[in-house]
């Protein structure tokens, strides 16, 4: 699997937008990058995901650098909600099938806190 | 409504005991998962089922059988309980197909081993 390195925490101001970054230096032409955060004492949640085009929706943005060795997740105006551990993972299909049949390998991920 | 449900959201049971875990989602998905994620907070998959036949079976003792009667449902039995299996386990769900779909996953069952 390919390997992700994220620091262990981070800061944010209340309403600033958080940027969270994540090294995949070993990432696969075929490894897409998914990110997922977990609140405490709650089941990951599913954030967004990409392969090598920067994508958008309405929790968060994804840049992914042309190499595809980083990739960086921006919370736009970050709320006291959006304290969680997040986690950079590079999905690997697990079968020729394709589709669903795939292992998320969860590393530590990044605390973030928001702060008043 | 919820997507992924779990139960029982708490277990508290003694060494050498047998359990099950329950699992089922609303979203239509083919494709189910057990996690388990130890006292470190890592995340580690177990288990994943599609169309009720076993997919991935990661290294995990004997003791742990998942059972899946239906693509809706995937239960987690236990035997022979050890103070290692302490944990929260989580279950998850993802659509099929030849896209990229996200697992969707429950909110735990915490299992404390006395």
């Amino acid at each position: 699997d390919a390997k992700t390195t994220q620091p262990p925490s981070m800061d944010c101001a209340e309403g600033r937008a958080a940027n969270l970054p994540c090294n995949h230096s070993t990432i696969s032409g075929n490894e897409y990058v998914y990110w997922y955060r977990q609140i405490h004492s709650q089941g990951p949640q599913y954030i967004i995901h990409g392969l090598k085009n920067n994508e958008t929706n309405e929790m968060a943005s994804l840049i992914i650098t042309e190499d595809r060795k980083s990739s960086t997740l921006i919370l736009p105006h970050a709320t006291l909600r959006d304290t969680a551990v997040y986690y950079c993972i590079v999905r690997v299909a697990v079968s020729l099938s394709g589709g669903s049949n795939y292992k998320l390998t969860f590393g530590k991920g990044t605390l973030l806190t928001v702060n008043p | 409504d919820t997507a992924v449900s779990q139960t029982p959201k708490y277990l508290v049971t003694q060494m050498g005991n047998d359990k099950s875990i329950k699992c089922e989602q609303n979203l239509g998905h083919d494709t189910m998962y057990w996690y388990k994620q130890d006292s470190k907070k890592f995340l580690k998959i177990m288990f994943s089922y599609n169309n009720k036949e076993l997919i991935i079976n990661e290294t995990v003792p004997n003791r742990f059988s998942p059972k899946s009667p239906d693509k809706a449902h995937l239960n987690l039995h236990i035997n022979s309980l050890e103070l290692g299996d302490s944990a929260v386990y989580f279950c998850a769900s993802a659509g099929s197909g030849r896209g990229t779909q996200p697992q969707h996953f429950g909110d735990g069952t915490r299992l404390s081993i006395l």
